[in-house]
């Protein structure tokens, strides 16, 4: 079974631009979650979605918008990027049948903002 | 009020010896969920073991386990007869029933260094 897959790998945007991030989740996983990886912040939870709807959201501005498909696929955005958006973006897939479902990630998305 | 907690940045271990990484947590939710996942410099996070609030025996995968203490509120992973490749960081995170299943908290980490 194919892992959670994530584009592009690497990204280099300028300040002001926007950004689109795309998580393919694992076969037959409904949720997919969003995670943002600083040196300064460590690991921060950004929302997630389930069923195309977003079940759940940190504490992050507006700036920071998702969506899911109807074939589970989810796209993050950035907007207005500033210089501390720079980081490593996870997506985690997982079934979310029970709380005891595991999330597995992908390879993660290297945002670097100028 | 930090959730997790993870006091070691850094920590060697010889090849073939265990190790002890440790993690303590933080909640009021009696229904919770314990992860340990490591990342190599690639990036990528790779789910290790899983301890669930209400399992009664401590989780087991493989060469890693969980020594689960809930009074004492930390649920330590022990590496036993680590391998060059087990050179990574190492988060500890929680999931509160409360908070939403699929919201992972993450501790700090801690980097694991396997000498030969």
């Amino acid at each position: 079974k194919a892992g959670v897959t994530q584009t592009p790998r690497y990204l280099i945007k300028t300040r002001g631009q926007q950004v689109t991030l795309s998580c393919s989740p694992i076969s037959g996983h409904r949720s997919v979650s969003w995670y943002q990886q600083t040196p300064g912040q460590g690991l921060q939870f950004l929302f997630e979605y389930f069923s195309e709807t977003q079940r759940n959201k940190g504490n992050f501005p507006g700036r920071f918008s998702g969506r899911q498909f109807s074939n589970s696929r989810s796209e993050m955005n950035v907007s207005t990027l500033e210089l501390g958006d720079s980081a490593l973006y996870l997506c985690a897939s997982s079934l979310a049948v029970t709380g005891a479902d595991t999330q597995y990630f992908g390879p993660g998305t290297r945002l670097t903002v100028l | 009020a930090q959730k997790i907690t993870q006091t070691q940045p850094g920590m060697f271990v010889q090849e073939k010896e265990a190790v002890t990484l440790d993690c303590t947590y933080d909640t009021s939710d009696p229904s919770y969920g314990l992860f340990w996942y490591k990342q190599p410099s690639s990036g990528e996070m790779i789910f290790l073991i899983y301890q669930g609030s209400y399992d009664q025996q401590n989780a087991t995968e493989g060469r890693y386990s969980l020594n689960f203490q809930k009074a004492r509120k930390s649920a330590n992973l022990v590496i036993s007869a680590s391998q060059l490749g087990d050179s990574a960081m190492y988060f500890c995170a929680m999931r509160e029933a409360l908070g939403g299943y699929n919201k992972l908290i993450f501790g700090a980490g801690t980097r694991l260094a396997v000498h030969p």
